[in-house]
């Protein structure tokens, strides 16, 4: 069965810290991951977008991960804001199916002052 | 930018009334989607469209249906609405199956 489970479920940090979200993954055949950012009250809104050979990718503080052998993601936040405050949502594709996007539960990420 | 816009940030509805939640994008996607995301379940697929008059159930299609009369705008309509179908409900946009989804902003339906 295809699915993709986060954790954790929740994180609460201090402003400035550092934090590594996780991603696992049983999806085939496997196309891509991508991680989104939905605030409170929006739509996601994708951060990044790893494909079968990628390794790492970066998007300003955000770094995210693929091991293809494993099917693992993980999101790093370098020195987070407030702003970074937000749940995010691993979503991975399968090939050649619109239907075939699964998404994880995602990761509510506060960040304290 | 890619823009995709749902008529209404809000809804409150009765037990039993006819809903219809619409969905436009302005960039020519092929596709289009209807998720409802709920506390700890995340995103679950209702309904995608990949071309005007086309639909495919998703994985909760019970309860609701789908029309898409032109490229786009994408409804959802919720025949006889009922309690358990209190949610947010997600529209997105893609071109192709496994591209970018660009979501519009949601709309928190309430059924009371």
């Amino acid at each position: 069965k295809n699915q993709v489970e986060q954790s954790p479920q929740s994180l609460i940090i201090l402003e400035g810290k550092n934090c590594t979200l996780q991603c696992n993954y049983t999806v085939s055949p496997f196309s891509n991951l991508r991680w989104y950012k939905q605030d409170t009250g929006r739509g996601p809104v994708s951060l990044t977008i790893m494909t079968f050979s990628e390794n790492t990718k970066s998007n300003g503080r955000y770094t995210a991960t693929l091991d293809a052998d494993t099917k693992q993601s993980s999101l790093h936040i370098t020195a987070s804001q407030l702003s970074d405050s937000a749940s995010y949502i691993c979503v991975v594709s399968a090939k050649s199916s619109a239907s075939k996007i699964i998404f994880g539960s995602g990761t509510r990420l506060s960040i304290r002052p | 930018d890619v823009k995709v816009t749902q008529s209404s940030r809000y809804l409150v509805k009765r037990t039993g009334e006819k809903v219809f939640l619409e969905c436009v994008q302005d960039m020519d996607h092929e596709n289009m989607f209807w998720y409802r995301q709920d506390p700890g379940l995340g995103l679950r697929l209702i309904y995608f469209s990949y071309d005007v008059k086309m639909k495919e159930k998703g994985d909760i299609p019970e309860g609701y249906s789908v029309s898409r009369e032109k490229k786009e705008r994408f409804s959802l309509i919720l025949e006889s609405a009922s309690t358990n179908q209190t949610s947010m409900y997600l529209c997105a946009s893609s071109w192709g199956g496994d591209d970018e989804a660009f979501f519009g902003q949601g709309t928190r339906l309430t059924v009371v």
